[in-house]
């Protein structure tokens, strides 16, 4: 089946710790971004990236990281650099940037 | 700064009841518009989008949008609720132009009454 996903649903880290979210698409998709949902925040922009080996920040890049080696890959690292990293982290992938997204199922990270 | 305003926050209803959810933008040139829905447990999905063309487009689970551009809104609306229809409502909007970002709303959570 076509489609976006999110690895591992629930993940768990210790405070300190830096840790990789993944996000692999088979849609084709030229553009992916990494989003996170905070209760009452909506949907704020982390990355996003139109193409291969490209990227920009988001709205709020800060203690964040990615890479895009790869057309279907688009992993997030939350380092131990960003403040209030406990959050639920949506990875969405498009044809082309101004078209609708899709989504993947979403990844729940706790810090302790 | 461009931004989305979704007026409901949270909104009750009873089954059968109509429902409106308000969508307005800043932006004054061209967009393109879309409604996603979050229910519980799930990804985010598309509702309907707007392009271009008729300014009512109908998407899916009955659920339809305006296009007022006078008004610079996106309104949703369905005319009759359903339990199922619980869920999470995002309003979105690319701008055209080379800064091609999703701007979203808030979000208005909606809980149908059975």
């Amino acid at each position: 089946d076509g489609g976006i996903t999110q690895s591992p649903k629930y993940l768990f880290r210790k405070e300190g710790q830096n840790v990789t979210l993944s996000c692999e698409q088979n849609l084709n998709h030229d553009a992916m971004y990494w989003y996170r949902q905070d209760p009452g925040q909506g949907l704020r922009l982390i990355y996003y990236s139109q193409i291969v080996n490209d990227f920009q920040k988001g709205d709020i890049a800060e203690g964040y990281s990615v890479s895009r080696e790869k057309k279907e890959s688009f992993p997030l690292t939350v380092t131990s650099a960003q403040k209030n990293p406990t959050a639920f982290y949506l990875c969405a992938s498009s044809p082309r940037g101004d078209v609708e997204a899709f989504f993947g199922q979403g990844t729940r990270l706790t810090v302790v | 700064a461009q931004s989305v305003s979704q007026h409901n926050h949270h909104v009750i209803l009873s089954e059968a009841a109509s429902l409106e959810l308000g969508c307005n933008y800043s932006y004054g040139g061209t967009v393109n518009l879309f409604w996603y829905v979050q229910y519980p447990g799930q990804h985010l999905q598309l509702l309907l989008k707007y392009f271009s063309g008729d300014p009512l487009v109908k998407g899916i689970k009955g659920f339809e949008a305006e296009f007022i551009k006078s008004k610079f809104s996106f309104n949703l609306r369905k005319p009759s609720v359903q339990w199922s229809d619980t869920a999470e409502y995002f309003c979105a909007v690319i701008r055209a132009g080379n800064n091609r970002k999703l701007i979203w709303g808030l979000g208005t959570s909606l809980a149908v009454n059975p």
